[in-house]
């Protein structure tokens, strides 16, 4: 019965690969997130969907392509992999796009040889 | 950058000492939120406090907001070893869309 649920948990992979994160919310919210931690607990927004529909798209570079299926489900897609990209991805989900608190999932780190 | 700050970096008391965490901001805002990040885990939303907001409160959480000094603060009363975690405060960067603006995180330690 987890509110936001982000598969797989751990991702290791080598440069170069292609990769997807996947999350789900059970909350009935419109609005979802990814974010970005990095290795000093540094969180960035990455991108944002409103009842399937792209409102943040924070100049990420394209090999990173996030997918709404429904409302309920947002996935991201990582191609081509970097060193870089090795962090902690969070997904979150609000009510709607209004300011109100975000949930969060418990993360995915992605780890690049 | 419009990342806010905050300080401590980290903050080690013991068992039913207070703790204070402070977080600065750059840009105006419509509401200001504080998280507890546990090790390993995701973000937990703590306080949502608005912008014609000074304080609000919420069981042993006491949070302030000065928008003239674009600051705000965290007091956690008579700390518990469990409330050891990172403290991040977010903002919404005075825009129209719900997207959050962390500060750096303090990281409490709560000595037994």
């Amino acid at each position: 019965d987890t509110a936001v649920s982000q598969t797989p948990k751990y991702l290791v992979t080598q440069m170069g690969n292609d990769k997807s994160i996947k999350c789900e919310q059970n909350l009935g919210h419109d609005t979802m997130y990814w974010y970005k931690q990095d290795s000093k607990k540094f969180l960035k927004i990455m991108f944002s969907y409103n009842n399937k529909e792209l409102i943040i798209n924070e100049t990420v570079p394209n090999r990173f392509s996030p997918k709404s299926p429904d409302k309920a489900h947002l996935n991201l897609h990582i191609n081509s992999l970097e060193l870089g990209d090795s962090a902690v991805y969070f997904c979150a989900s609000s009510q709607d796009t209004g300011f109100q608190p975000q949930h969060f999932g418990d993360g995915t780190r992605l780890s690049i040889l | 950058s419009q990342q806010g700050e905050e300080d401590p970096q980290a903050l080690s008391i013991q068992e039913g000492e207070n703790a204070t965490m402070n977080c600065s901001y750059k840009t105006s805002i419509n509401n200001l939120q504080w998280y507890r990040q546990n090790s390993g885990r995701g973000l937990v939303h703590l306080i949502l406090i608005r912008s014609n907001e000074r304080e609000k409160h919420s069981g042993r959480l006491r949070v302030t907001l000065d928008t003239s000094k674009k600051s705000s603060s965290l007091l956690i009363t008579a700390s518990r070893a469990a409330d050891t975690a990172s403290y991040f405060c977010a903002t919404d960067g005075g825009g129209a869309t719900n997207k959050l603006i962390f500060g750096t995180g303090t990281l409490l330690a709560v000595q037994p």
